[in-house]
């Protein structure tokens, strides 16, 4: 199977920044997803999406199907938005395949 | 409030013992998943059933087995443990839609330690 991958592993920015974390595959997919992980392992689906974009509060998600690359975006970023953001995709070819996850990207907001 | 519930947070067992990890999921969800996770390298799916009694293999299945005996249930087999399946395990279901496919749900992980 093809990988997921994302950029970048690790941020660290100041409360209040605007937030990027890109997500990029090589082969068709019929879905991504956006997840989101507190320390204590828990995840949380944020945005399933297969073209457009969504948004959920300060969170905005985009894809582009020809570029098959993805952003996921903060805004007015806050320290409660520490986390371990997951990029993942279900593959083209039908039937309830599992995910394929990116490697993951840390991120960290400073008060 | 949808959940997904697993029987362990943490778990510790000895090399050779069969362990048995249960996932229940209570939102009448058709998918259920089983995967790990492991520092630098992420997540990847062991096994997935899309039905009760049906199962398929997912990107690592080697040494692990499955059962799905009800819609809710949907247990990981490890029939011999060993020091290298030492890992955080994610249950996780979805619903099966036709050919379209929806959010994941997962529960709170075990964290297994092999000795």
């Amino acid at each position: 199977k093809n990988e997921v991958e994302q950029s970048p592993q690790n941020l660290t920015a100041q409360e209040g920044e605007f937030i990027t974390i890109n997500c990029s595959y090589s082969v068709g997919i019929s879905a991504l997803h956006w997840l989101q992980q507190h320390p204590g392992g828990g995840i949380v689906s944020l945005f399933m999406l297969s073209s457009g974009k969504k948004k959920h509060g300060r969170l905005i998600a985009t894809i582009n199907i020809q570029e098959k690359h993805s952003s996921l975006h903060i805004t007015a970023s806050h320290p409660r938005d520490s986390a371990v953001y997951i990029c993942a995709v279900n593959y083209s070819g039908g039937g309830a395949d599992g995910l394929t996850f990116g490697k993951g990207t840390h991120l960290i907001i400073q008060p | 409030d949808v959940k997904v519930t697993q029987s362990s947070r943490y778990l510790v067992k000895r090399t050779g013992e069969k362990v048995f990890l249960e996932c229940v999921q209570d939102m009448d969800h058709e998918n259920m998943f089983w995967y790990r996770q492991d520092p630098g390298l992420g997540l990847r799916l062991i096994y997935f059933s899309y039905d009760v009694k049906m199962k398929e293999k997912g990107d690592i299945p080697e040494g692990y087995s499955v059962s799905r005996e009800k819609k809710e249930r949907f247990s990981l087999i490890l029939e011999s443990a060993s020091t290298n399946q030492t890992s955080m395990y994610l249950c996780a279901s979805s619903l099966w839609q036709g050919s379209s496919y929806n959010e994941q749900f997962f529960g709170p992980g075990t964290r297994l330690t092999v000795l």
